[in-house]
């Protein structure tokens, strides 16, 4: 079945270091793959996505490209703030039915002043 | 952007008591919701996906007939967890898609129960 596996956590950095958060997946089709964020006390939100091979999502300075050779769908920052601190998941969609999201285990991310 | 909630945030309950807890889209129209359980440092598990108007699809492994899913309108869906126990303690998130043809789905707060 379909899988995502990303790094556990939690993540301490300082602010302005430089992030990487991994994820790999497997998957019965050719998913989408996605990078979610949960701020505290907050529900989900979309970070980024991308749809194909090579594609590379981004949004508020995060990164992501769907590497279909490693399958693999690493989010990065250049330059990491306090208000950074979240969880963040990696999922994936198949096309198909009613299109599930499957989600990985999520990454606690703490940026220290 | 699209919001959608959930309520209550968090409830306690007796062993052997329902609770209902709801999820609506505030402003936009769900074809499709989506609810999900959430244990500690894991990811979120679907639980099912139901359309507006027809009999929810559940996962695998997943009680029907206790957790009682309801889409009886196009901005509202419920989930009763029927006769809880303490294991059914958990975070329930759901999930709301505007659409069949987009593939973001909008994620509620989330609703703590806590089984005694």
């Amino acid at each position: 079945g379909d899988s995502v596996t990303q790094m556990e956590g939690p993540v301490t950095l300082s602010e302005e270091a430089f992030l990487t958060i991994n994820c790999t997946y497997t998957a019965t089709g050719y998913p989408s793959l996605f990078w979610y964020v949960q701020y505290p006390g907050e529900g989900l939100q979309l970070l980024l996505k991308a749809t194909k091979a090579d594609d590379k999502g981004s949004n508020k300075g995060f990164e992501a490209t769907y590497r279909k050779e490693t399958t693999s769908f690493h989010l990065e920052k250049g330059s990491v703030q306090v208000s950074d601190s979240a969880v963040y998941f990696c999922a994936l969609r198949v096309s198909g039915g009613y299109q599930k999201v499957t989600f990985g285990t999520g990454t606690k991310l703490q940026v220290i002043p | 952007g699209a919001v959608v909630s959930q309520h209550p945030s968090w409830v306690i309950c007796k062993s052997g008591t329902s609770v209902k807890i709801e999820c609506r889209s505030l402003d936009f129209q769900a074809t499709t919701m989506f609810w999900y359980r959430q244990f500690p440092k894991q990811s979120l598990m679907l639980m099912a996906t139901s359309n507006e108007g027809s009999k929810a699809t559940y996962e695998q492994g997943v009680e029907k007939d206790k957790f009682l899913i309801n889409h009886a309108s196009l901005t509202l869906s419920t989930l009763t967890v029927t006769s809880a126990h303490p294991e059914d303690s958990s975070f329930y998130i759901c999930s709301a898609r505007q659409g069949w043809g987009t593939d973001t789905q909008y994620f509620g707060p989330g609703t703590r129960l806590t089984v005694l």
